[in-house]
């Protein structure tokens, strides 16, 4: 199986600051590379698929980069409501598994 | 709107069986893959199992293979997930989802709410 590996596995910072999240796989998986959004108590949701594709109606301030093993979600300007759990997805194999997830909190 | 509505779930005992169902709604159900995704209490999701459009393709993770079966019902736009020989590390919530355009190899664009199966004795 693919491991995907996230970091970090939380962290904390002010409104309007800018987040990265980083995404590393085991094995070169080319763009097959999705990040998700999971506010608590909620399912997961779609933010980004193919590493760069934003879904929409997804805000723009959301953004991915990268190819091959690693990847970067980047939020430009932190907002309240985004206070969630962020997982990488690879899509590239079977089984299609998950980054261990990066708890976002606001300061 | 697309929209997946899942039941079934509740607490069975270690070795038990249950059926989770998902209604899908707002799209040809049809005409996408499906697959079933699941999330232990505090842990990150885990991929269960994904079905293509008439039933003929189906993929396990291999925890699963041999205890839980996918199937589809594309005339009562549902989806099903049969398990069999519950192990506590079954216990999760059970994610109906909608795969992307690529199918098996796709992103889920859209989860149901979940439903929560709890194996315990």
């Amino acid at each position: 199986d693919i491991q995907m590996t996230q970091s970090p596995s939380s962290l904390s910072r002010s409104v309007g600051e800018r987040v990265t999240i980083t995404c590393r796989a085991s094995l070169s998986i080319g763009s097959s590379l999705n990040w998700y959004q999971q506010r608590p108590g909620k399912a997961p949701n779609l933010l980004i698929y193919g590493a760069t594709s934003l879904q929409r109606g997804v805000p723009s301030r959301f953004s991915g980069s990268g190819s091959g093993t690693d990847f970067t979600l980047t939020i430009s300007s932190l907002q309240p409501e985004d206070l969630a759990t962020y997982y990488c997805q690879q899509s590239y194999g079977t089984p299609r598994t998950f980054g261990q997830g990066t708890k976002v909190e606001i300061k | 709107d697309v929209r997946l509505v899942e039941s079934g779930g509740g607490l069975v005992q270690p070795g038990g069986s249950l059926r989770v169902s998902c209604a899908a709604s707002g799209f040809t159900f049809r005409s996408f893959w499906m697959s079933w995704v699941r999330q232990a209490p505090g842990k990150g999701p885990e991929w269960v199992a994904n079905i293509n459009q008439d039933g003929g393709e189906k993929y396990y993770v291999d925890s699963v293979k041999g205890r839980f079966t996918i199937s589809r019902d594309n005339a009562k736009n549902s989806l099903y997930l049969q398990m069999h020989g519950l192990t506590d590390e079954d216990t999760a919530f059970y994610y109906c989802a909608r795969d992307g355009p690529f199918g098996g190899s796709s992103w889920v664009d859209h989860w149901g709410q979940g439903t929560l199966v709890t194996v315990s004795s």
